[in-house]
């Protein structure tokens, strides 16, 4: 089972809004990611966790908050968006190391008015 | 410069063409490589890993030349199926940063 799962598929919030991402894998995988991508342009890494802890945060605004409540699940909490925050946000595991394939879920399609 | 460049694109060719995409890197402490297809509005598919001995899958090949910090991919017999943007895929040096070039796109007409 390669699956990494995303919900919701679709999102449209508002700017005063608070909602989560989730993102789900069972392929004992220990490090996961998470991606936005702006149409027309490749995915930009967000945030990266290994064996639970934040290892990557690549200067994301705090409008976005990461939790990895355990190693099969991750989150991806949102609280006053711009419009410019929409965007696919896309979930992606690997196993333990940085140097493994990287596996990506469907995405949830973010839309922020 | 960025530290992942593609061709531009757009590519288009006839069915069973041969194509080839290059990317170069920039950071030559990057210890990993790969080949992604995106579908329109899909998610990006693992294609191939590239390894400095080469690897060919089908009729996909992939090579990395570290020394001149190149990766290059080769489709032969294009299918329409093909068609979708590839991309570059490096992670940097200590692993998990990982940069994607901003892709190729490959229309395949028949």
């Amino acid at each position: 089972d390669t699956e990494v799962t995303q919900t919701p598929k679709h999102l449209v919030m508002g700017m005063t809004n608070k909602k989560s991402l989730k993102c789900e894998q069972h392929m004992g995988h220990r490090a996961m990611y998470w991606y936005k991508q702006k149409a027309k342009k490749p995915p930009e890494l967000m945030f990266v966790y290994s064996y639970e802890k934040l290892s990557i945060n690549e200067s994301v605004p705090s409008r976005f908050s990461p939790e990895c409540p355990n190693s099969s699940l991750l989150n991806l909490h949102l609280h006053a968006l711009q419009p410019e925050d929409s965007a696919l946000y896309l979930c992606a595991s690997s196993k333990a190391g940085g140097i493994e394939t990287q596996y990506f879920g469907p995405g949830t399609r973010l839309l922020v008015l | 410069r960025k530290e992942v460049e593609q061709d531009p694109g757009p590519f288009n060719v006839p069915e069973g063409a041969t194509v080839a995409f290059n990317c170069t890197y920039s950071n030559s402490a990057s210890q990993s490589f790969f080949w992604y297809r995106q579908d329109c509005r899909k998610e990006p598919k693992l294609l191939m890993s590239v390894y400095s001995s080469g690897n060919e899958d089908g009729r996909f090949t992939a090579q990395l030349n570290r020394a001149s910090q190149y990766i290059s991919l080769l489709i032969r017999d294009s299918k329409l199926s093909d068609s979708a943007t590839y991309l570059c895929v490096v992670t940097g040096a200590g692993g998990f940063k990982t940069i994607f070039g901003a892709g190729t796109r490959l229309f395949v007409k028949a």
